[in-house]
This record gives structure tokens, sequence and C-alpha cells, in this order.
């Protein structure tokens, strides 16, 4: 049965650092895997995502790795931003697209 | 704004009742799938509709239904309410089968169940 983990629950940073969130997975036969954004009380945004052929994909300020082997996901957010404060869900995706999401890291930037 | 709509936005049912929950896909988009979230928790999957027919389903009782019609928008409807059942409602629709298989989630209805 796959799981999905996400490390830290939550982070803390003053405006302008980089950050690592953490992903892991415990079954490496995914199609797929992709993060989002999520404010409070809404829907989920799509960031990025990462087929199983590929390593890393990158939008803006953000990149996203994917190491199928260890089970491992990182998002990297460059020069963070006190707009890019919101929870952030990593899923992976199957061979029907059913997504299995981790818990989520609430990420707090501070001004 | 990925396009992808949900009515109603908030809903207030009592235990034992029974709701339908809208969703209105992204156009030219071929599946919907429909989420649960509970409050500081990551979604689960409830069941997917694949051009009109389930196509997978998590682990949900029967009393969890859905339809997708011929334009692809599509209901959830949860039979016998329980008070667990409280919880934000997302459907994702994507484009099955051509390799551009992002999930495009929307705002959610929130289900409050007393």
């Amino acid at each position: 049965k796959q799981e999905v983990t996400q490390i830290p629950a939550a982070l803390s940073v003053p405006e302008g650092e980089n950050l690592v969130l953490n992903c892991s997975f415990t079954d490496s036969a995914i199609y797929n895997l992709q993060w989002f954004r999520q404010d409070p009380g809404k829907g989920l945004t799509s960031l990025l995502l990462i087929q199983s052929s590929q390593r890393e994909q990158t939008s803006g300020r953000l990149n996203a790795s994917l190491d199928k082997s260890s089970g491992r996901s990182t998002l990297y957010i460059a020069a963070s931003q006190p707009g890019d404060s919101a929870t952030y869900l990593c899923a992976v995706g199957g061979a029907t697209n059913k997504l299995i999401f981790g818990t989520g890291t609430l990420l707090a930037v501070q001004p | 704004e990925t396009g992808v709509t949900q009515s109603p936005t908030h809903l207030i049912k009592t235990r034992g009742q029974q709701v339908t929950l809208r969703c209105s896909s992204q156009s030219g988009h071929n599946t919907v799938s429909w989420y649960q979230q509970a409050l500081g928790q990551g979604p689960q999957f409830i069941f997917q509709y694949y051009r009109e027919e389930e196509n997978g389903r998590g682990n949900f009782p029967p009393r969890f239904s859905g339809l997708q019609f011929p334009n692809y928008s599509s209901e959830l409807n949860v039979n016998a309410l329980e008070l667990d059942d409280s919880a934000l409602y997302l459907c994702a629709s994507s484009l099955l089968g051509q390799g551009k298989e992002t999930q495009y989630f929307g705002p959610g209805t929130r289900l409050l169940v007393l």
C-alpha cells in the first residue's frame, strides 16, 4: 500500500530564504508526482508535475526533483516571499492517475 | 483559475440526510476524480470517472456514489450522512491518456454534518 510522508509538517522562515520541502513515498512504481499549493479553506493549485521518467521540473522560483529509486521528491523554493505562505502537498499518481497525498507542509514566510 | 467549478461552496446537513455535490470539469477534460479532505489531512481519493464509467474507487463505503454526464460534469452523492463525513470535498479534472495527467482542482465544497 502506497504511503506518502512529508517532512517537516510546519516550517517558518524569514523572507528571502531558500528552502526545501521533502516528500517520501514507499512504493516506487509511480507514474508521476505532483506538487500542489493550498491556501486556507481553498482548493488545490497545481505547481509542478514530474513524470516518472523525469528527474526534475522547474517553474519560476520553484524546482521539484524526483528520485524514484529512493522514493523521494523535493520542492525547492528560491528567494521565498510572504505570498508563498500556504500548505504544500505532494501526491503520487498511479496508472489511473489516482493521487495519493501526503499530509502537507505548512509554510509561513515572515516579512 | 483552473476552470473547474463546484457547487455549493458550503453546506450544512444533519446526520442521516443525503447530499449531492456538483462539479463542472475543465473544458476538454474526460476524467473527473473526487477527494475528501478532513481538517489537517491530505485529500483522500474517493473515486474517478472516465467517459461516464467508474474507473477506480478508494476505500469509501457504497453510500458514496457518483455520476459523470456526457458533458463531463459530475455529481458526488452521499447517503445516510455521518458526523465523520464533515470535510472539504474536492473534484479534479484531467485529460487521461494524452500524456497530460496534471489534475486541476476546483475550490471545493465544505460539508458540515451536525
